[in-house]
Parts: structure tokens; sequence; C-alpha cells
């Protein structure tokens, strides 16, 4: 079982909705959720965090954290064409810093 | 904006060659890692340092890898003697380990790395 899981896609929505990416982590220790966007040929570029419990908005994101069942979300909305990406789900463990990263899911936003 | 710098961008060597990354993290970035991501795979750690010791190795390739960020600044991942299996990016990322806080890492632009 790998320690972080995504499904890598495509997830194709259109213009405007709602995109909805999914991680679940096995360790149960883990106490910091990361999501990077990473554009084709590209670096990880980091889009936000979350620590707690519940559902942390920035902007169009909004990330949602449920420790109890190992899985943590990201919503984006109105999404838009410069949206399609990779998106990766990091998790930084009990007493490790370094990031333990999903395969990533590929998002696609149709015009 | 303060940036992660990485060099080169780009590197083409064949296997059995020497190759070597650089990286210089975000100013006053004690944390320094070195991640290495196959094509349609997430990033893996390599190394890892706190100012200039090494904190975590455990997945670097001792045999043939190598890396060291003598003053505690900048840093340099070496490869000898590549292999084809070594193409890939090779991202590196720092933090501000700040007490009480997340640790946010940042990555640099990367090295892509293709062995003929």
């Amino acid at each position: 079982q790998k320690e972080v899981e995504q499904n890598s896609g495509p997830l194709s929505v259109p213009e405007g909705a709602i995109a909805s990416l999914n991680c679940t982590y096995s360790d149960r220790g883990s106490q910091s959720f990361f999501w990077y966007r990473q554009y084709s040929g590209k670096s990880p570029e980091l889009i936000m965090f979350i620590y707690s419990n519940g559902d942390k908005e920035d902007g169009r994101f909004t990330a949602q954290l449920n420790k109890a069942s190992q899985y943590v979300s990201l919503l984006i909305r109105d999404s838009q064409p410069s949206d399609s990406a990779t998106y990766l789900c990091a998790v930084m463990g009990t007493g490790r810093r370094a990031l333990t990263f999903g395969s990533g899911t590929r998002l696609q936003v149709q015009p | 904006e303060a940036e992660v710098a990485q060099s080169p961008r780009y590197k083409i060597t064949e296997k059995s060659q020497a190759v070597a990354f650089w990286c210089d993290p975000i100013s006053g970035h004690a944390t320094l890692y070195w991640y290495r991501q196959i094509l349609g795979q997430g990033p893996e750690l390599l190394v890892q340092f706190q100012d200039e010791s090494v904190v975590d190795d455990s997945q670097l390739p001792k045999d043939r890898f190598s890396a060291e960020r003598l003053k505690g600044v900048d840093s340099t991942l070496k490869i000898q003697p590549a292999e084809l299996g070594d193409s890939a990016m090779y991202l590196c990322a720092s933090s501000l380990r700040v007490a009480g806080s997340t640790d946010t890492q940042y990555f640099g632009p990367g090295t892509r790395l293709t062995v003929l």
C-alpha cells in the first residue's frame, strides 16, 4: 500500500465547474498536509496547506481534512483552463519534515 | 520574491559519466531538501539537510550519489557514475524552520537529467 494515494486521472471538468481532488494517507500520525500544482515540465508550486480537521479556504481553493478517515481533498471553484495541471498531495509525517508525495491527479479543464 | 535557484536546468549525459547539480535555497532557510521525480510519479526524497548536517539520507543510493552543503547555504548533488535509470527531474526545496509553525517547502525550477 502506498503511503499517499491519489487517483491519477485525468479528471475532466468544464470551465466554471468545481473540481474535486482527493487524497488518502496511511500514517495516522501525519501532521501537515500540502497541495502542490505542477504544470508539465515545471516544478511543484505550493497552493496551500492544512493541519487541522475541517475546511480551509484560500481564494478559489478549499482544502478539507478528515484525520479520522485519513483523507484530504482540494476543491477548486470556478475552474479555469489555466488550472489544467497535475495536483500533488503531500504529507508531513510524525517526526519527519520531509514530504511524502502522492503520484498526482491530472486535471483537465475544458473551455 | 525570493526563490530557490538551481543549475543547470537541463543536463544530458552518457551513462557512466559524472554529473553534478547545484542548489541555492531561499536566503535564511536552514532546511534544504533534494528530491527526485520520475516522470508520472511524485517527488521522492533523496536527502535532507539541516544547516550543514545531513538529517535524512536513507533513500540516497550512496554507492553512486553524494550530497554536500558545506557552509550550510548552497548545496551540490553528485551522481557518479550515472545510469540510465537516473533520468529524472532533480528538485531542490528549502524551508524556514520556525518552532510552532508549519514547515512549508518551496521548490526550485529543477534540473532535468537525461542519461543516454
